[in-house]
């Protein structure tokens, strides 16, 4: 029984570096999500795919960040030029659709010096 | 801006006693989740509550979802060491958003 995984789940990077990360879902799984956690914060939303589109986009997905599912499988999210206010917990997670459970993975720790 | 608050943000009691969580807000959610959060890792998944009224036990947590759908609550009886971790409570708002709404979490310390 595989779960949602991500890689990296630690990434440091100076200011003004580009960064990406890879979410894979559980395999049935057609909804995937990413979210934003910083400390003491709940996750908060970024963007959500239904197979490979993309539906839904929060304000906080400024034009440095874009994310993709190519194939309806697994998800990437790039930061472009990333600045000390990127660092954060992303959360990736996916769903069936069912009462919108989501699963989420391990996360990915962005520290940007 | 959260639309949902947790009450209380924090909890430091002993193993053996009792807590309840709340968490409240003025909007109707379709369904409303409860996770569990430790240091480094993401949530993972406690519970699912559609019903308004709604009573589900998970071993020794109890979660109820308001009448009114724009509540719900997490009572721990007898809480364990291995209870400690951060509770975060989630929404789907009503209108057909598929993105859920966290509050900021009820970090438990469960003292042995």
């Amino acid at each position: 029984d595989t779960g949602v995984s991500q890689n990296p789940r630690h990434k440091i990077t100076k200011r003004g570096q580009n960064v990406t990360f890879r979410c894979d879902p559980i395999s049935e799984h057609n909804r995937l999500y990413w979210y934003r956690q910083t400390l003491g914060q709940g996750p908060e939303f970024l963007t959500y795919f239904q197979n490979e589109a993309q539906l839904e986009k929060s304000r906080l997905l400024s034009d440095r960040f874009s994310a993709e599912r190519p194939k309806g499988s697994f998800s990437t999210l790039e930061i472009q030029r990333t600045e000390q206010g990127d660092s954060a917990m992303y959360l990736c997670a996916s769903s069936l659709g069912w009462y919108n459970e989501q699963f989420f993975g391990p996360g990915t720790r962005l520290t940007v010096l | 801006t959260q639309l949902l608050e947790q009450s209380p943000q924090f909890l430091s009691i002993q193993e053996g006693e009792n807590l309840t969580v709340y968490c409240n807000s003025s909007s109707v959610f379709s369904s409303l989740q409860w996770y569990r959060q430790e240091p480094g890792e993401g949530p993972v998944l406690l519970v699912t509550v559609v019903t308004g009224g709604e009573v589900k036990k998970l071993k020794r947590l109890t979660f109820q979802f308001g009448d009114a759908r724009k509540d719900s609550s997490l009572h721990i009886t007898a809480a364990q060491p291995g209870d400690t971790g951060l509770y975060l409570c989630a929404g789907s708002p009503q209108g057909g958003s598929e993105k859920l709404v966290f509050g900021k979490g009820m970090k438990l310390t469960v003292n042995p």
